[in-house]
């Protein structure tokens, strides 16, 4: 049982680069969310989904698109990399969201040069 | 902005001494859940507070949930170093469609 799985783990990216970070996860969680991690920041929400074909934006969308074409996976795309994207991102999953326990994947540190 | 508030925001204590972090949110939680991170690590669930007023305990943790349901704390009893890491409280928004997370306290523990 792998629970959540991130890919990649570091990334570099130039400015106005575009890229998809992945998140897969084997728990058969209606709810999948992600996250980025900024010094003093917490974890502020991105973008979240319900189910398959269902998402929605959270706190800090602007910049980032996603998708939940099936249960498993929610790849969250940057569309054009700026400086401020600099951070470490985490895809969480549950059963329940804001009921049920929250997995974390181990995270992609990304840098936008 | 954020609606769940955490305090403090850093933490350095001597190992054999207690810890405590509040979280205070802007509006009444149906639960809340509190989470752990190591450094380098990602964060790990310990624990959900559903009732009014419910404490929580787990070995050296405590846990508390206000009467309110809007605010909680995390008392750790004689940090060791392994109690080394950043916590969160997070609580459910949006119709429980979402969780919104503290800043966190990271705390850490000398020897």
């Amino acid at each position: 049982n792998a629970g959540v799985t991130q890919t990649p783990k570091f990334q570099v990216l130039k400015t106005g680069q575009s890229m998809t970070l992945q998140c897969a996860q084997d728990m058969n969680h209606e709810y999948m969310s992600w996250y980025r991690q900024d010094p003093g920041m917490g974890l502020r929400l991105i973008h979240y989904s319900v189910g398959a074909g269902i998402t929605d934006q959270g706190e800090v969308p602007n910049g980032y698109n996603v998708s939940r074409s099936t249960t498993e996976d929610f790849p969250l795309r940057l569309l054009s990399a700026a400086p401020s994207q600099t951070s470490v991102y985490f895809c969480a999953s549950s059963y329940r969201t804001g009921l049920r326990e929250a997995f974390f994947g181990q995270g992609t540190r990304l840098t936008v040069v | 902005g954020q609606q769940v508030m955490q305090i403090p925001q850093y933490q350095h204590v001597q190992e054999g001494e207690d810890f405590t972090t509040y979280c205070n949110s802007s509006t009444t939680l149906s639960n809340i859940q509190w989470y752990k991170q190591r450094p380098g690590g990602h964060p790990v669930f310990l624990i959900q507070l559903v009732k009014s007023g419910e404490v929580k305990k787990q070995k050296r943790l405590t846990f508390q949930f206000g009467e309110a349901k809007k605010n909680s704390s995390l008392h750790i009893t004689a940090t060791q170093t392994t109690d080394v890491g950043t916590y969160f409280c997070a609580g459910p928004q949006n119709n429980n469609n979402d969780m919104r997370f503290g800043a966190g306290t990271r705390l850490t523990v000398k020897p």
